[in-house]
């Protein structure tokens, strides 16, 4: 079936530099690619995401690349705060399928 | 606060106890949806209900039973667990069941369970 797998799975930065977490997918029907956030104690939010016919998605510090040759799609964090540190998951769907995939989740933590 | 509420919040008990877990979304959307988080592992989706009927069951354990009334309201009924079912249990909502853009699933906070 399809699988999502997602690297690194923690990840420390200092505050102002920038986070990268980058998945790689297996379906090559997969033609939606959101990411979440997952603070402590709260469930996954959508944060930003992308389809299959953008190559690259900004939306303030946060910005998605997506690679269809290379079936893989990063997250981009730029000027990291400390209110940036949680889980991050990529996922990804396809059109009419029922389902999303999930990575397995990154912890970022940004030190001040 | 998403517009989705999971109750209760934390729950204990016995491999030979009857719980139940409670999902309300007020959003408005027609899609509901049972999610299994363990550590260090990716959201397992258990399953998909649309307009009430459900529509996905990913070979979940009889011992998961769910239940939806209506649109707005989701159940996980518990029974003779293990252990290993020892996880946080997340409801979502969407507008529609496809997975797309302009269909963000909205998460609730979760049922944080633990099997004794």
């Amino acid at each position: 079936g399809e699988n999502v797998e997602q690297h690194p799975s923690t990840l420390s930065v200092q505050e102002g530099d920038s986070a990268v977490i980058k998945c790689t997918y297996s379906d090559s029907a997969s033609n939606y690619f959101p990411w979440y956030k997952q603070e402590l104690g709260k469930g996954p939010q959508l944060i930003i995401d992308i389809r299959s016919n953008v190559g690259e998605k900004k939306d303030q510090r946060i910005a998605v690349t997506l690679n269809k040759t290379a079936k893989h799609f990063s997250l981009h964090i730029t000027e990291t705060q400390p209110e940036d540190s949680a889980v991050y998951f990529c996922a990804q769907g396809a059109g009419s399928a029922r389902q999303l995939t999930f990575g397995s989740g990154t912890q970022l933590t940004v030190l001040p | 606060e998403t517009g989705v509420t999971q109750t209760p919040r934390h729950l204990v008990m016995g491999m030979t106890n009857k719980k139940s877990l409670k999902c309300e979304q007020h959003l408005g959307h027609n899609a509901m949806y049972w999610y299994k988080q363990s550590a260090k592992k990716p959201l397992e989706l258990m399953f998909v209900y649309n307009f009430k009927e459900q529509t996905e069951n990913n070979s979940v354990p009889s011992r998961f039973s769910p239940e939806c009334p209506n649109s707005s309201h989701l159940f996980l009924h518990l029974h003779t667990l293990q252990p290993e079912d020892s996880a946080l249990y997340l409801c979502a909502s969407s507008l529609w069941v496809v997975t797309s853009g302009n269909n963000e699933q909205f998460f609730g906070p979760g049922t944080r369970l633990t099997v004794l």
